[in-house]
């Protein structure tokens, strides 16, 4: 069974542009979760959606947000940048009331 | 709300040693909790799980305890191999039924030297 999948793997963007990342679940997982990673405030929950609705969010700007297809794969985009966007950005799929399973992650570095 | 707490790293130890990493959590209800485990330039990966009180995760030689009386989920190994070099997070869930949403701990980097 294929993994999570997440593109692209790297970004480099410049402040006050947007970006869009994509993530692809195992089969047959209609929840898509998505994380921001930093250096300093470590790994934070950014939103979760199931079944093309958002289930859950975490404490982010409303610049982040999200999507999530009737195919289960998952788009977040970020608006406006900022320098402290600099991040690498995991998502995790999860069947219900199961361990969620996360992909390599998008590294996106904002110039 | 909700939290884990980690031990401080580095963790620097010899092959074939001993290891104990620990987590604490605070929490309402009855939370899953989890072990995962980041290589270099890698995403995370399920080391091991325990969903409700007593239970015992175990994968490739780690387990950690779900201690309700103790709020702790402590990952053990008896044996370090250099390839358990990586960075260890333990998280919980804040639901039964519902794992979307994990909460992290700050994570431990282990260094094994052979």
């Amino acid at each position: 069974k294929a993994g999570v999948t997440q593109t692209p793997r790297y970004l480099i963007k410049t402040r006050g542009q947007q970006v869009t990342l994509s993530c692809s679940p195992i089969s047959g997982h209609r929840s898509v979760s998505w994380y921001q990673q930093t250096p300093g405030q470590g790994l934070q929950f950014l939103f979760e959606y199931f079944s093309e609705t958002q289930r859950n969010k975490g404490n982010f700007p409303g610049r982040f947000s999200g999507r999530q297809f009737s195919n289960s794969r998952s788009e977040m985009n970020v608006s406006t940048l900022e320098l402290g966007d600099s991040a690498l950005y995991l998502c995790a799929s999860s069947s219900p009331a199961d361990t969620q399973y996360f992909g390599p992650g998008t590294r996106l570095t904002v110039l | 709300g909700n939290s884990v707490t980690q031990m401080e790293g580095p963790v620097t130890l010899s092959e074939e040693a001993f290891l104990t990493i620990n987590c604490t959590y605070t929490a309402t209800g009855y939370p899953s909790l989890f072990w995962y485990v980041q290589y270099p330039g890698e995403g995370l990966q399920l080391l091991l799980k325990a969903t409700k009180a007593d239970d015992k995760g175990s994968n490739k030689g780690f387990e950690a305890t779900y201690r309700k009386e103790t709020t702790s989920f402590h990952l053990e190994k008896g044996s370090v191999q250099v390839s358990d070099s990586a960075v260890y997070f333990c998280a919980l869930s804040e639901s039964m039924g519902n794992t979307g949403k994990l909460i992290f701990g700050q994570g431990t980097t282990l260094q094994v030297k052979p």
